[in-house]
């Protein structure tokens, strides 16, 4: 099983709609998650870190599930410029972090 | 935030030449830095990990002695791909972490190194 598995997509979504993207891990123990977005060509970076709360900024919106392993992110209002690949990152022990395939995000005017 | 600089952001060179990449984190010390590669359409994948003064560890799969990581201070990491092939064309991403107050290891990414071989 891989550590982490997201569904690819594409996810092609009008403008102002809400989209939802999941991410499961294997390894119990993880301690740390992150979304991660890359735009074609480019470095990833960092959207938001997942806290096991969850936690919101602007129309982002990450949730941790421990108890089945995954964590998700949500995005309200999609703009044009949300268009792009959503990485998640799980964090199992120090200095080891594992990406999973990206969600791919299109969003139609 | 944290910066971090890839030299050079691309390179094409020949089959069998070695290409070094140079991965530096200009405002922080960097404890660990990683090195990627991403084939087009593709997820990251961790190639190593490596700790300043130490030996980096490789993930399953990466020949050690084709890609030689030196992590020489807490600010540069440098990877070379000795005698490169065309499969080794590839986006090599390196990141850093190890930032003080930095919330849950976070990773800054270098911009990235576009490797052809011709």
């Amino acid at each position: 099983r891989k550590e982490v598995e997201q569904d690819p997509g594409p996810f092609n979504v009008p403008e102002g709609a809400t989209v939802a993207f999941n991410c499961t891990y294997s390894n119990s123990a993880s301690q740390s998650f992150f979304w991660y977005r890359q735009d074609c060509r480019k470095e990833p970076k960092l959207l938001m870190s997942v806290y096991s709360s969850g936690n919101e900024d602007g129309r982002f919106t990450a949730q941790l599930n421990r108890a089945s392993q995954y964590i998700s992110l949500l995005i309200r209002d999609s703009k044009l410029s949300d268009s792009a690949t959503y990485l998640c990152v799980v964090n199992p022990r120090s200095n080891q972090f594992y990406f999973g395939t990206g969600t791919s995000l299109t969003v139609i005017p | 935030g944290a910066v971090v600089s890839q030299h050079p952001s691309r390179v094409i060179c020949k089959s069998g030449t070695s290409v070094k990449i140079e991965c530096r984190s200009l405002d922080f010390q960097a404890t660990t830095m990683f090195w990627y590669r991403q084939f087009p359409k593709q997820s990251l994948m961790l190639m190593a990990t490596s700790n300043e003064g130490s030996k980096a560890t490789y993930e399953q799969g990466v020949e050690k002695d084709k890609f030689l990581i030196n992590h020489a201070s807490l600010t540069l990491s440098t990877l070379t791909v000795t005698s490169a092939h065309p499969e080794d064309s590839s986006f090599y991403i390196c990141s850093a972490s190890g930032l003080a107050g930095a919330i849950y290891n976070e990773q800054f990414f270098g911009p990235g190194t576009r490797l052809t071989v011709l």
